[in-house]
Parts: C-alpha cells; sequence; structure tokens
C-alpha cells in the first residue's frame, strides 16, 4: 500500500530534550515536506527536501533541523524543544517538482512539549 | 499575516442540505487551488483541485467555484452527508514556490 508513515504518533516531552520524528514513504517520490497544524492557523510548512541532500527552509523553520540522506526518508529533528513547538506535525511527499501534483499526507505526530 | 483567508470556522448543516465554504486570497499568483479534507487522526487527503483559467470544477457532489476577479475561490458540497463531516482546508500554490499555502480551515459537521 502507498503511503506515508510517522512515527511516534504521540510524543510527550519535556522543554530541552531532543527529539526526532520520523517520516517515511514507499513511493519513490522525490519531493518531501513537514507542517505544523495549530487551531487557527491552518497547515504551515516548516522545511521541504526537492531530493536526497537537497531541503530548504519554508515559513516556520525556526527551532527545526531536517535531514534528507536517503530518498524515502525525511526525519524532523527538535534539538531543543520549546512548549511553542506543541503541535500537530504532518508529513507530506509528492512524486516531483510541480506544485500541482498531489501531496500525499502522513497520518500526523501530535506532540506535547511541557 | 494569513495569506489565504477561509470561513467560517464551523459550519453546521443538515443532511442534504448544501454545504458552502469560502476562501479569499491577495496573492495574484497564485496558480493552483486545491481543497483537502482531513477526518479526525488522519492527514489531509486532496478532495478537489482547480486552476484559475477555468471558473468551475466538479467532481461528483462537490464543486469549486472560482472567482478571479474577486479573489475568491469556494467548496460546495451538494446533498451532504453524514460522511461529509470533517475539517477542510483550502489551499493555493505558486508555481515554482514549492509549497501550499494554507488556509485556517473550517469543521464540517453534517447532522443525520
Amino acid at each position: 500500500e502507498a503511503q506515508v508513515t510517522q512515527n511516534p504518533r504521540y510524543l510527550i516531552t519535556v522543554t530541552g530534550k531532543k527529539l526526532t520524528v520520523t517520516c517515511s514513504q514507499n513511493m519513490n517520490h522525490e519531493y518531501m515536506s513537514w507542517y505544523r497544524q495549530d487551531p487557527g492557523l491552518g497547515l504551515r510548512q516548516i522545511y521541504y527536501s526537492m531530493n536526497v541532500e537537497v531541503t530548504d527552509k519554508g515559513d516556520v523553520p525556526e527551532g527545526y533541523k531536517v535531514s534528507r540522506k536517503e530518498k524515502r526518508n525525511f526525519p524532523l529533528i527538535l534539538e531543543s524543544p520549546s512548549p511553542n513547538q506543541t503541535s500537530l506535525y504532518f508529513c507530506a511527499s509528492r512524486r516531483g517538482r510541480s506544485e500541482q501534483e498531489t501531496q500525499y499526507f502522513g497520518p500526523g505526530t501530535r506532540l506535547l512539549v511541557l | 499575516q494569513q495569506q489565504v483567508k477561509q470561513s467560517p470556522q464551523s459550519l453546521i448543516v443538515q443532511k442534504g442540505g448544501i454545504s458552502i465554504i469560502n476562501c479569499a486570497y491577495e496573492n495574484t499568483a497564485f496558480d493552483y487551488f486545491p481543497w483537502y479534507q482531513q477526518f479526525p487522526g488522519k492527514g489531509p487527503a486532496l478532495l478537489i483541485a482547480i486552476r484559475p483559467d477555468v471558473s468551475e470544477k466538479k467532481e461528483g457532489r462537490f464543486t469549486i467555484s472560482f472567482n478571479k476577479s474577486a479573489k475568491q475561490f469556494s467548496l460546495h458540497i451538494m446533498d451532504s452527508q453524514p460522511g461529509d463531516s470533517a475539517t477542510y482546508f483550502c489551499a493555493a500554490s505558486v508555481q515554482g514556490a514549492q509549497k501550499l499555502v494554507f488556509g485556517q480551515g473550517t469543521r464540517l459537521t453534517i447532522n443525520p
């Protein structure tokens, strides 16, 4: 089954404790992206990657890091989480470079930073 | 600053009625306008999309109406069903920008 998977689905952590949210897709997609969803704000892009070793900032990159060492994986790293990073996070992928191609979203990771 | 403004935030419609969700934008460079549907505990999924060279696109009970001069577009759900209860997001993109800009979302509830 073609899908985007994220782990963990739920995470409670404390301020300053480094964490990684994994994202993997099995569709051989070139493009991957991370979004955060907050009430009243919709989804906002954090980082995206056009291909292996090619990443760039989205609208809200502060406090986040990403890497793309393999085509299928695009982990999101919070090196020193803060309470304002409490949110619902989605990884997404699409086949190629065009924004008009369908983006496929993962099931989400709900993060609480105490 | 929200580049795509969506309304209403929540909407309750009776089964069989028409659900209407509106979005407005400022950036005239936007050239692709998708709608995403999100069920609780799931990620958003593409529902229907339109490009600005057409004024309307219909897929089953779902229709996008697009008004380029007013910089507005809307989603109409005809014969709304309880299974349509979900959060709906409009979005927009500019060719080459490598991102979707989302509206705030509308929580739609269809009462049986």
